[in-house]
């Protein structure tokens, strides 16, 4: 069964700093993988999405991803962290190529230090 | 641009009642709608998902009975949560994907709280 885990419930880091909030996933087969942010009292937005074939994926405001079939893993990273990126963030992986059936991680909850 | 509105954004009810919400597509067509629920401090778990011309597909430990959805046309679907408790508190995301099939858009959510 298709399933991911977010083994970081909370992660802080400084304005400024570099960020990665991990991600593994369990799945039979090629996984669509994406990032999505919830900010405060929010739905979700999407960050990025991974389908088949480079497995360095560009998203919005500065984050990036990086697939690993090896590792099972697609962790989402970004350069330099702004106060804005204060928010919760969740991975998904969909079932076969049904984008609309997503099943996600618990989330990260990422606090910005001044 | 392609958006996804739900409605209303927060609804109060008294336990044993039930709530319906709305989600709206403007400017794409939403071939399939998925519902999701995320429960207070919990992560989103899938509910049902609808294709139009084709069954309701319920998730475990979701029903249509408790869940009736209506997805009559490709830009509206809504869902009631009937006789609702406090476990059904939480916040009702709607998902509705393209004729590509290629994109997904969120709303923002419907959220329920049930006193």
């Amino acid at each position: 069964a298709q399933s991911v885990t977010q083994p970081d419930a909370r992660v802080t880091v400084s304005e400024g700093a570099s960020l990665q909030l991990r991600c593994k996933y369990s799945y039979f087969g090629t996984p669509y993988l994406f990032w999505y942010v919830q900010y405060p009292r929010q739905g979700l937005q999407l960050l990025l999405k991974y389908y088949p074939g480079d497995p360095v994926v560009q998203g919005v405001n500065g984050f990036e991803a990086e697939f690993s079939k090896s590792n099972s893993s697609f962790h989402l990273r970004k350069a330099s962290v702004h106060w804005s990126d204060w928010a919760v963030y969740f991975c998904a992986v969909s079932r076969m190529s049904n984008y609309n059936v997503l099943y996600f991680g618990s989330g990260t909850k990422l606090t910005v230090e001044p | 641009g392609a958006l996804v509105y739900q409605y209303p954004r927060r609804t109060i009810c008294k336990s044993g009642t039930s709530m319906r919400m709305e989600c709206q597509a403007v400017g794409f067509q939403a071939t399939s709608v998925a519902w999701y629920r995320q429960s207070p401090q919990k992560t989103f778990e899938l509910i049902a998902l609808s294709t139009v011309n084709s069954a309701i597909k319920y998730e475990q430990n979701f029903t249509q009975e408790k869940f009736p959805i209506s997805h009559p046309n490709l830009s509206f679907s809504s869902m009631t949560v009937l006789n609702a408790y406090l476990e059904d508190r939480g916040l009702y995301l709607c998902g509705a994907q393209d004729l590509s099939g290629n994109t997904l858009y969120f709303g923002e959510g419907s959220r329920l709280i049930v006193v």
